[in-house]
């Protein structure tokens, strides 16, 4: 069965630094593409960066610059650096699994997500 | 980029009704065009894929269609675990997997 588990959420102050982590289960990471997907309070979902199988990242343009994904196929697990957090990056962080079906993208499972809050 | 708009932005639905939501895209995107249903404090769902491909184990009762830019997300009828925030998302130009705005379903 496919999980995937999100931890390392918290408060921190504006300027700060966080990991996100998201532990993988059923498959294997490195296999498929994988994204981050954040959703800010009473808001819709947004897109925020994307790791292919092949290891080449891609970024929203609200992010770039300040987040790093990465995954350890040894942990099966993927992260997301956040640096020079700001106010507006406050939001539940998902990570989800990508799959192409018939030759289409999509992202089939989700995991429960991670909370950020970022205050003074 | 490529953008995408939903429409409307929240309707109101009884139980047994037939619903439809609208997305379009700022161009075409031929039929890469996914759904996905939210529920409060849960992650999305994939329910549908290239307009139209329902995902395993979502009911039948929901259905998608369209090409090009406009899409839409069909449910025959309303079932109290329906109620839900609905997004699409196209996959045609990636990266970004722009989402639109989201409709939120309530009950009547």
């Amino acid at each position: 069965e496919v999980q995937l588990v999100e931890s390392g959420g918290g408060l921190v102050q504006p300027g700060g630094s966080l990991r996100l982590s998201c532990a993988a289960s059923g498959f294997t990471v490195s296999s498929t593409y994988m994204s981050w997907v954040r959703q800010a309070p009473g808001k819709g979902l947004e897109w925020v960066s994307v790791i292919y199988s092949g290891g080449s990242t891609s970024y929203a343009d609200s992010v770039r610059g300040r987040f790093t994904i990465s995954r350890d196929t040894s942990k099966n697990t993927l992260y997301l650096q956040l640096s020079s957090l700001r106010a507006d990056d406050t939001g539940v962080y998902y990570c989800a699994r990508g799959e192409v079906s018939s030759g289409h993208e999509n992202f089939d499972y989700w995991g429960q997500g991670t909370l950020v809050t970022v205050s003074s | 980029d490529i953008q995408m708009t939903q429409s409307p932005s929240s309707l109101s639905a009884s139980v047994g009704d037939r619903v439809t939501i609208t997305c379009r895209a700022s161009q075409s995107i031929s039929s890469y065009l996914n759904w996905y249903q939210q529920k409060p404090g849960k992650a999305p769902k994939l329910l549908i894929y290239a307009a139209s491909s329902l995902q395993s184990g979502v009911p039948s009762s929901f259905s998608g269609s369209g090409s090009g830019t406009d899409f839409t997300l069909t449910i025959s009828s309303l079932q109290p675990e329906d109620f839900a925030t609905f997004y699409c998302q196209q996959t045609y130009s990636t990266p970004p997997y722009t989402f639109g705005q989201g409709t939120k379903l309530e009950i009547k």
